[in-house]
């Protein structure tokens, strides 16, 4: 069964660097997936796709203070030099042929 | 500039049934696969369902699966959820997601969506 996985809540400090984690299910390591950002009260924001090589593709405005890279079954977002509006939950998302599927989210505290 | 636009949202009745719109602009719709995602109360993002550019095909979640029905109009760049059957666990924000790609299977723009609530 195709799950994304990620941890409930991070923090780190407002300047300092923060890297979130989503783990693909077994089976699935080879599989890309997307990040997106969801502001408090707000809609979620496509911020990148990241492939199983590590490679990755930011969406529209998106500042290359957000990055992605991979190590096996996990797909990371590394965001550098943490500002205030950082402060949202994060899904990352992968798919199948004929399903979508989303991480339960990280809710990132900027301190 | 991309511009998706839920419409169709609600209160009403277990076992009613509603149809949400989404009135799409700025790129070539037909031309992208596109989703509807729910978002109960301080609850976490839950794909319902998606359909190909040309809606010959379309995919449901289990939990609406038999229920909901997506459907696409590229002529009025509109994308629709027929809900049925509605019951209090499909409470929630519904969002409009473009595809990124013409598969869809990752999405670039989302709508700002739209409430259902199901309450009796």
């Amino acid at each position: 069964q195709l799950v994304v996985t990620q941890s409930p809540s991070a923090s780190a400090s407002l300047g300092a660097s923060v890297k979130l984690t989503c783990t693909l299910s077994s089976g699935h390591s080879d599989y890309a997936i997307a990040w997106h950002q969801q502001q408090p009260e707000k809609g979620p924001r496509f911020l990148m796709k990241v492939n199983s090589d590590g490679s990755h593709n930011r969406g529209d405005g998106i500042p290359d203070r957000f990055s992605g890279s991979t190590s096996g079954a996990e797909r990371y977002l590394t965001i550098s030099r943490l500002q205030s509006e950082d402060e949202a939950d994060y899904y990352c998302q992968t798919w199948g042929t004929a399903i979508r599927v989303f991480g339960g989210g990280t809710k990132l505290t900027v301190l | 500039e991309v511009q998706l636009l839920e419409s169709g949202g609600g209160l009403l009745q277990p076992g009613g049934s509603l149809r949400l719109s989404c009135a799409a602009s700025g790129f070539t719709f037909s031309s992208c696969g596109m989703s509807w995602v729910r978002q109960a109360l301080g609850k976490g993002l839950e794909w319902v369902s998606g359909i190909s550019t040309s809606g010959g095909s379309t995919y449901y979640a289990d939990s609406v699966r038999g229920r909901f029905t997506i459907s696409r109009d590229n002529s009025k760049n509109t994308l629709y959820l027929q809900m049925n059957s509605l019951r209090a666990e499909d409470t929630a924000v519904y969002y409009c997601a473009k595809g990124a790609t013409r598969d869809g299977y990752y999405f670039d723009y989302w709508g700002q969506g739209i409430l259902v609530a199901v309450s009796s």
